[in-house]
């Protein structure tokens, strides 16, 4: 399986201000996906992230307030712009795998004042 | 609509006892099935899969799942379970090979 890792680890953000999550995978894959786990709830798919493509958004969620870049086969970052308490959340992002399964990253704590 | 239950929102057992957790799902074709467990501060870690064949699949940590198409059930069970065990169970399903969609978890406690 992939060996992910993502920076920060947890940040403590003021309203209107952005933050740029990075997410390293150890080997080159073709889907990046990140996705957002809001306080005590389960994962919420923000968006598919293609090397070489626009990134593709679930409804709710649109680039202007979470824009994705994927450079490379290895690297993607995911940023929240325009921060608000409400998306105070973990955000992980993953890898697929050989047979769909995924890989998920240790996540990005974001707390919004 | 597509979706995945999970009927249980918190569940306790005494350490050793036995564990099944529940799991439903309504799709229009057999989907891939996944269990991940999210221990606390962690990220999610891949239990086991699903995807054809054998209807019951071992995972790691002595999990195992057993896909029911009659019940559209993927319920994920344990013999015997260990304090280390508990954490924050999700059932994950792809119809598309690509994007999971979760259930809302159960939350396993351990008692002595």
């Amino acid at each position: 399986s992939a060996v992910i890792s993502q920076k920060p680890s947890r940040d403590i953000c003021q309203r209107g201000t952005s933050l740029t999550i990075q997410c390293q995978v150890d080997s080159q894959v073709t889907m990046m996906f990140w996705y957002r786990q809001q306080p005590g709830q389960s994962l919420t798919l923000i968006a598919t992230a293609n090397q070489g493509s626009e990134a593709t958004y679930e409804s709710g969620f649109v680039i202007d307030k979470f824009p994705i870049s994927r450079p490379n086969l290895t690297f993607s970052t995911l940023t929240v712009s325009n921060m608000s308490p409400e998306d105070s959340s973990i955000y992980l992002c993953s890898v697929s795998g050989t047979s769909y399964e995924q890989y998920f990253g240790p996540g990005t704590r974001l707390t919004v004042t | 609509a597509q979706s995945v239950t999970q009927p249980d929102i918190h569940i306790t057992v005494s350490e050793g006892a036995s564990l099944e957790l529940r799991c439903n799902y309504s799709y229009g074709a057999t989907p891939y099935l996944f269990w991940y467990v999210q221990s606390p501060g962690q990220g999610l870690q891949l239990l086991l899969k699903y995807f054809s064949g054998d209807t019951l699949v071992q995972g790691i940590k002595g999990f195992e799942a057993e896909f029911k198409r009659s019940q559209s059930s993927f319920n994920l069970r344990k013999p015997s379970v260990h304090w280390s065990d508990a954490a924050e169970y999700f059932c994950a399903v792809s119809n598309s090979g690509y994007a999971l969609n979760f259930g809302k978890g159960t939350s396993l406690l351990v008692t002595p």
